[in-house]
């Protein structure tokens, strides 16, 4: 399986919103609701901030929403902190127990 | 509060060998199916292997099947790898993962593995 595809860096400045696209194919994204984000700041590891595809673990901010239209997922952060400033990757099941992860998107917070 | 630790990483000579633990806490370890997911540096992610909650199924992504072995002990609830004929590419950072419901819930910071000579 190829990785998803996102784009390789998106920026807004405090208090706006960005929208990440993460870009698959009928063979997972498309297929299942099984769509997940995670976050990743530098030397840390990945923290879930989605999973099937818009519903949101406790403790993470309402301020990230996440949506899909046919092969294609999006990740939404509005009101724009400098916190959000992290790498994000998407995660699509794949069927029989795989998974693909996303290109990753650096966001800057300008 | 959920905690997992990897540990074994390290520097290795191509053709060598490392393995790998995780040590998880916090959660119901024996219900997680467990994955090893790594990343190079600078890149994204790759999901290596993946055991289920008993131990009696595992998957290998193809490019080291063959060569790295998953297991787990319940009892300790500890997740391994076995990572053996070790190449310049499988260097990255290794990462424990636990996943349910299909979403990978829990992550460890991960540990450096570096395949050089």
């Amino acid at each position: 399986q190829s990785a998803l595809t996102q784009p390789v860096s998106v920026s807004g400045s405090p208090g706006q919103s960005l929208t990440i696209s993460c870009t698959g194919s009928s063979r997972d994204v498309g297929k299942y609701d099984y769509v997940s984000w995670y976050q990743q700041h530098p030397g840390k590891a990945p923290k879930l901030m989605i999973y099937e595809g818009s519903k949101r673990p406790s403790g993470v901010s309402d301020r990230f929403s996440g949506s899909k239209s046919a092969n294609t997922a999006s990740l939404t952060i509005s009101g724009l902190q400098a916190e959000d400033e992290a790498d994000y990757y998407c995660c699509a099941y794949g069927g029989g127990s795989t998974y693909v992860f996303g290109t990753g998107t650096k966001v800057t917070v300008l | 509060e959920v905690h997992l630790v990897e540990s074994g990483g390290g520097l290795v000579q191509p053709g060598g060998s490392l393995r790998l633990s995780c040590a998880a806490s916090g959660f119901s370890f024996s219900s997680y199916y467990m994955y090893w997911v790594r990343q190079i540096p600078g890149q994204g992610l790759l999901s290596v292997s993946r055991i289920n909650g008993d131990a009696s199924a595992t998957v290998y992504a193809d490019s080291v099947k063959g060569r790295f072995t998953i297991s787990r002990d319940n009892a300790k609830n500890t997740l391994y790898l076995q990572m053996d004929s070790l190449r310049v590419e499988d260097t990255a950072v290794y990462y424990c993962a636990g996943e349910t419901a299909y979403t990978f819930d829990y992550w460890g910071q991960g540990t450096l593995v570096t395949v050089s000579s």
